[in-house]
Formats: structure tokens, C-alpha cells, sequence
């Protein structure tokens, strides 16, 4: 079964600073993968999301990136931190021919 | 821990008894519905799925109820366990699937099982 792992956990920056999260998958190939962010209290919102190896789909317009550098790794990226990027960011996987997304354990980023 | 479900609706329950969480999902012609559980500061965990072309799914202590004439789905929680305690979201996969296969989720419930 495909494992996702995360990290860094937990990660404090300041406002302006740049952004690197990294998510990889195992036990899976050419998987589809997505960025979620939840806000405190609330739902998930999808940020990006990629079907193969430098494929990258943006849901909403915002201050991050994402890039699919190998099959199994993606990144969420930022130049210039905002307050408002605070949130806890998963990282999902679907592996090829499943239905069911499966997510990692999260990173919680707290901009200040 | 991460404060999931700070403005979520909350669920009491009574360790023990049965509960119900619902979900109102918002497009007719999706094919697919999952329910996930997330625990504070972990990423949701995939409970139970069903299928637009079925009612009712069982699992082991869950069932999940599918009503596409309301668009309306349920978790059901059978003897629930303060192991039960969580925050619960549905999820749907509208069309079109070739859209990277997207699930749109549901605000979440927040549960609590008093001992």
C-alpha cells in the first residue's frame, strides 16, 4: 500500500521569507498528487494538484507554487511568506486505476 | 495540536450509543463519495466509500447511507468509542474525472464521545 510522508511537521516563518515543503510517495507509481490547505476550523481547499512529472494545475490564485520535479515527489512553494499562508498543508495521493485519495500527515506552518 | 474544529458543528455522543453525522453534498451528477476522519494535528484518514450506483455501504462499525434524490449522505457510527473522537468530512468527485480526478469536501463535523 503507498505510504505519503511530509516535512518538515511543523514550521515557523517570518512574513517574507521563502517556502519549501516537500511531500514523496511510496508504493505507487505515476500516482496523481495534491496540495490541500485547512485553514483552522475549517474544511480543505484544494491548491494544486498534478497528473504526471512537471504537470501542475492551480485551483485558486494565490501567493504559493507547486512543481512535480520526479514521479513521486512534490513541492509547495513559496517566494514571500504572508500572514495569511498560515494554515496546516496535506499533501494527497491517488494512486493510478484507484479512486480513493489517501493524504499524508500534514505540515502546520505558522507565518508570523 | 492543530485546532481543527474551532467553528465546525459538534456532535455529542454518549460512549456507547450510535451516531449519525450527515452531509449535504452539492452536485447531482457526482459518481463518488468518501468519508474521512481527522484527528487533531493529523491528516484526515479514509473511513468508508460508496458508489453513486449504491445506497448503502457497510463497514466495520460504519455504514454510510447515499440519497441522490436529496443529495444527501450519512456516516453512521456503530458502539461509538472515545477512540471515535474526530473531526469527520465528506467528500464527493464531481465531473468531469479527466479534471484530475478532484474531490470537493464537505465543512466537517467535530465528534465528541463523552465517557
Amino acid at each position: 500500500s503507498q505510504t505519503i510522508h511530509q516535512w518538515p511537521a511543523t514550521l515557523v516563518q517570518p512574513v517574507g521569507s521563502p517556502l519549501s515543503l516537500e511531500c514523496t510517495v511510496e508504493g505507487t507509481s505515476n500516482p496523481n498528487l495534491y496540495w490541500y490547505r485547512q485553514a483552522a476550523g475549517r474544511g480543505l481547499q484544494l491548491l494544486f494538484y498534478s497528473v504526471g512529472i512537471g504537470q501542475i494545475s492551480s485551483e485558486v490564485p494565490q501567493n504559493l507554487s507547486a512543481s512535480r520535479p520526479q514521479d513521486r515527489q512534490f513541492i509547495l512553494s513559496s517566494k514571500k511568506l504572508l500572514l495569511s499562508d498560515s494554515g496546516f498543508y496535506l499533501c494527497a495521493c491517488l494512486g493510478t486505476g484507484k479512486e480513493t485519495q489517501y493524504f499524508g500527515p500534514g505540515t502546520r506552518l505558522l507565518v508570523l | 495540536g492543530e485546532s481543527v474544529g474551532l467553528h465546525l458543528p459538534t456532535l455529542s455522543v454518549q460512549e456507547g450509543d450510535n451516531s449519525i453525522i450527515n452531509c449535504a453534498y452539492s452536485n447531482s451528477a457526482s459518481d463518488y463519495f468518501i468519508w474521512y476522519k481527522q484527528e487533531s494535528g493529523k491528516g484526515p484518514q479514509f473511513i468508508i466509500d460508496i458508489r453513486s450506483n449504491m445506497d448503502k455501504r457497510q463497514g466495520q462499525r460504519v455504514t454510510v447511507l447515499l440519497n441522490k434524490t436529496v443529495k444527501h449522505l450519512s456516516l453512521q457510527i456503530a458502539a461509538t468509542q472515545p477512540g471515535d473522537s474526530a473531526v469527520y468530512f465528506c467528500a464527493e468527485r464531481p465531473p468531469p474525472r479527466a479534471a484530475g480526478n478532484k474531490l470537493t469536501f464537505g465543512g466537517g463535523t467535530r465528534v465528541l464521545v463523552k465517557p
